[in-house]
């Protein structure tokens, strides 16, 4: 049973970067068959994607976050990575990471929620 | 960018009921076309995908219908674990994704 697990701190001062990494269990992350995806969610709102990273390392990112966004991968670890930099409170949220095949998301981490604050 | 847009942003229903959830498209997406539910504290769950697919363990009173800009998530007969909110995702530019706003499907 695939299984996906967040990490990083949990709490971020302003204008700092955030670094959050997600480990894949019972499964490859070097499978060509899909996309490794990082999604969010403020405080009782809806969800926005944030970007998505293929094994090899392609990358696609949401254009509005696009300019403060990298996402990396690390196959060795089966692992993928995220950081946002010069963080505001308005990118204070519950972060996902997903599995990505054809149209859906099948698998998701249980969330790591993220607070920005001095 | 293309933008979903979901209806009603609450619907309240009684267990047993048939619930009726839509998901607009600005643009067509053809049938990449997803729905996921979401209760209090947990990840989302995907439930449809490509418009009328049930995912893996998911039951049969949910299915999914729809192509192009308008589709609709049913579920036949609510049960009490239904009540959650419900997001509708399209990727018509894979691996791009958007999502709906949601519909909090509470009881009534």
């Amino acid at each position: 049973q695939l299984q996906l697990q967040e990490s990083g701190p949990g709490l971020v001062k302003p204008l700092e970067t955030l670094s959050l990494t997600c480990t894949v269990s019972g499964g490859s992350i070097s499978s060509s068959t899909y996309y490794w995806a990082w999604i969010r969610q403020p405080p009782g709102k809806g969800l926005e994607w944030i970007g998505s990273i293929y094994y090899s390392g392609d990358t696609d990112y949401n254009p509005s976050l696009k300019s403060r966004v990298t996402i990396s991968v690390d196959t060795s670890k089966n692992q993928f990575s995220l950081k946002l930099t010069s963080v505001t409170a308005a990118d204070t949220a519950m972060y996902y990471c997903a599995r990505s095949q054809g149209t859906r998301h099948d698998y998701w981490g249980q969330g790591t929620l993220v607070t920005v604050s001095s | 960018e293309i933008v979903l847009t979901q209806s009603p942003a609450t619907l309240s229903l009684s267990p047993g009921e048939r619930a009726t959830l839509s998901c607009r498209a600005s643009q067509n997406v053809r049938n990449y076309l997803a729905w996921y539910q979401q209760k209090p504290g947990q990840a989302p769950r995907l439930l449809i995908y490509d418009a009328s697919n049930r995912a893996t363990g998911i039951p049969a009173r949910f299915s999914g219908t729809g192509s192009g800009t308008d589709f609709t998530l049913t579920i036949s007969s609510l049960e009490p674990e239904d009540f959650a909110v419900y997001y509708c995702q399209q990727r018509s530019n894979w691996p791009r994704v958007t999502f709906g706003q949601g519909t909090r499907l509470e009881i009534k």
